[in-house]
């Protein structure tokens, strides 16, 4: 059963850069899935930032995307994201999910997220 | 950018009752690409409906989904005191993907 683990630092500093990692257990990065991250400001709903595949393919929410990078770590089987130039905006709960994509698309396996604050 | 708008916001009901969530799409969206999710306080969400109206594993059938093009449905019948949470639903297509602003189903 495939299970999916957040981690990162809790606190950024506004300009800085948000760095998570999401860890892939008990099944493949290098699978056909497709990999996601969303987000959730405090009270309220889910953003979509962006989904990546282990062969490289990616695809942002456009209102992030000159912001965000996310990429593959085969050997360790995780994946991250990058997010620049926080501001106090981008306080919120950051989620990983699987993707499962093709007659379907939905996200069926999620970690149970990670809280980031950005302050000085 | 498709928008998704949910309704209502809040919808209060007793155990026993059954629901009805609407999501409603900006523009005409893939049925297939149409899934809803669950949430509950402090957890992440929790896939409910994919293909606008397939049950994931181990969802009961008292939840069903329907609907084409630009409104879609979320039906809980009988609801338990495990079915009061907040609903978003989801659509996917052209690489982007958005969600409603969700419905929050709670105890009257």
């Amino acid at each position: 059963q495939v299970q999916l683990q957040e981690s990162g630092p809790g606190l950024v500093k506004p300009s800085g850069t948000l760095s998570l990692t999401c860890v892939v257990s008990g099944g493949s990065l290098s699978s056909s899935n497709w990999w996601t991250w969303v987000r959730q400001s405090p009270g309220k709903g889910l953003e979509w930032i962006g989904e990546m595949y282990h062969g490289g393919g990616t695809n942002y929410n456009p209102s992030l995307k000159s912001r965000v990078t996310m990429s593959a770590d085969k050997s360790n089987n995780q994946f991250s994201l990058r997010l620049r130039s926080v501001t106090a905006a981008d306080t919120a709960i950051y989620y990983c999910a699987r993707v499962t994509w093709g007659q379907f698309y939905y996200m069926d396996v999620w970690g149970k997220g990670t809280t980031v604050t950005v302050s000085s | 950018e498709i928008v998704l708008t949910q309704s209502p916001g809040t919808l209060s009901l007793s155990p026993g009752e059954s629901a009805t969530l609407s999501c409603r799409a900006s523009q005409s969206v893939s049925s297939t690409y149409l899934a809803w999710y669950q949430q509950k306080p402090g957890l992440a969400p929790r896939l409910l409906i994919y293909g606008a109206s397939n049950r994931a594993t181990g969802i009961p059938d008292r939840f069903s989904g329907s609907g084409s093009g630009t409104d879609f449905t979320l039906s809980i019948s009988r609801l338990e005191p495990e079915d009061f949470a907040v609903y978003y639903c989801q659509q996917y297509g052209s690489s982007r993907l958005t969600f409603g602003g969700g419905t929050k189903v709670e105890i009257k």
